[in-house]
């Protein structure tokens, strides 16, 4: 069964500092995507990074990064320098191949000042 | 950059009315997706359409339809609508060869049913 689990229900961090969100996977594809999503109370969905299974090098996009452990089935996001902009809920997802997303419950971030 | 247009951004429906909510695709995206939020909940798969086809169907009940026009747009008809169907909307699109195309997704319809 393909299943994405986010372990952490929620989270409390100071500002400025790092964070990393976990993200689990289970499929028997070889080939798929790994994403994280983050929706602010607002409600929007906004897509921050993208890992291909066959990437050998952790994807980046700013202050986000993605910790790709493939053999562990791992795809946990870190945010450097953490915000208060960043208190969101944060969705991990994965794309097999037929093109759906399978989501994990979401990890709702805040950032304390 | 474009992103993903949907509308209205909120809707207030009573039970048993219908609701038609639009999404207007990245241009050049030819991958339109549909997705359910209900509060406190991950976004359930509903329907997409690749190509202006219907290419693969999730939780969609009867009641919804949705479709894919010549200029991309697609429409997601909702009828006899019931309490449970208070939910956000989203419509996200991607082009072809998910490898390098994310979903991106629109801000998304609140629809209330009263």
């Amino acid at each position: 069964a393909q299943k994405i689990t986010q372990t952490q229900p929620g989270m409390f961090v100071q500002e400025k500092e790092a964070v990393t969100l976990d993200c689990t996977y289970d499929t028997s594809d070889q080939s798929y995507g790994l994403f994280w999503y983050k929706q602010p109370s607002s409600g929007e969905m906004i897509f921050l990074i993208y890992q291909g299974s066959y990437d050998e090098q952790n994807a980046t996009e700013g202050r986000y990064s993605l910790n790709f452990q493939k053999a562990r089935k791992s795809a946990n996001l870190v945010i450097s320098a953490s915000q208060l902009g960043d208190s969101a809920m944060y969705f991990c997802a994965m794309s097999p191949s037929n093109y759906q997303l399978i989501w994990g419950a979401g990890t709702k971030l805040i950032i304390k000042p | 950059a474009a992103g993903v247009i949907q509308s209205p951004r909120h809707l207030i429906k009573e039970k048993r009315e219908t609701a038609t909510l639009k999404c207007y695709p990245i241009p050049r995206h030819d991958t339109v997706y549909w997705y359910q939020q209900g509060p406190g909940q991950d976004p359930q798969f509903l329907i997409s359409f690749y190509e202006k086809m219907q290419s693969d169907k999730g939780s969609i009940p009867d009641r919804f339809s949705a479709q894919q026009f010549s200029d991309y747009h697609s429409e997601l008809n909702m009828s006899s609508l019931e309490l449970g169907d208070s939910a956000l909307y989203f419509c996200a699109s991607s082009r072809q060869g998910w490898s390098n195309s994310p979903l991106h997704f629109g801000n998304g319809t609140r629809l209330t049913v009263t």
